[in-house]
């Protein structure tokens, strides 16, 4: 087990463009979180899933936003037509329901700046 | 909903010295309290945890925390620092219940100087 991972872990787009984003979460944890940390900011939530189904969803997640985990394995996360205030870290947590009290244990994250 | 204030954005102090990292919570429900550690574009690795029990909580590369319900207060603790310390630290809570997601403070930069 390595963990979760991340891919890709930097991303350089032009505003408008559409970006998506992968995590791949701790093997047998069922639970998934995508957080968007900004400079100098701590973490802020956007969206969670137990298996493939999304439970809740933050007021940041926009209507440009959508998250997705089809098998509840791996995850995306897609951004259309980017603007420059997206810019920022998105990180991945993962974490087992009943388990360890759902400790989240977070990937290296995906550096997005919009240019 | 929760929310964390973490006191000092900017924690200097000289190497094998001892330091506080402070962090404290508001809740209408009880809590678990966590501490992560990032170092330069990284993401967040577990210090450590207070789910019940102890109030004194000891984690990794020597660092513990201690709960205050009184204070609502989870404050970070070191005895000597290493240079390798140097990285931000982020206080986090999440509420029993439903509620799912971590709370962070919006971080402590530690600075360790030789």
């Amino acid at each position: 087990d390595t963990g979760v991972s991340q891919d890709p872990r930097h991303k350089i787009t032009k505003r408008g463009q559409n970006v998506t984003f992968r995590c791949d979460p701790i093997s047998e944890h069922n639970r998934l979180y995508w957080y968007r940390q900004t400079l100098g900011q701590g973490p802020e939530f956007l969206t969670y899933f137990q298996n493939e189904a999304q439970l809740e969803k933050s007021r940041l997640l926009s209507d440009r936003f959508s998250a997705e985990r089809p098998k509840g394995s791996f995850s995306t996360l897609e951004i259309q037509r980017t603007e420059q205030g997206d810019s920022a870290m998105y990180l991945c947590a993962s974490s087992l329901s009943g388990g360890d009290q759902e400790t989240q244990y977070f990937g290296p994250g995906t550096r997005l700046l919009v240019l | 909903a929760q929310s964390v204030t973490q006191l000092d954005s900017q924690v200097p102090v000289f190497e094998e010295a001892p330091v506080e990292l402070r962090c404290n919570y508001s809740s209408s429900v009880s809590v678990y309290l966590f501490w992560y550690v990032q170092y330069p574009n990284q993401g967040l690795q577990l210090l450590l945890k207070y789910l019940s029990g102890s109030t004194l909580v000891k984690g990794i590369n020597g660092f513990e925390a201690e709960f205050n319900k009184s204070q609502t207060s989870f404050h970070l603790r070191k005895p000597s620092v290493h240079i390798s310390d140097t990285a931000e630290y982020f206080c986090a809570v999440r509420g029993w219940g439903s509620a799912r997601q971590l709370t962070f403070g919006s971080g402590t930069q530690l600075t360790v100087l030789p």
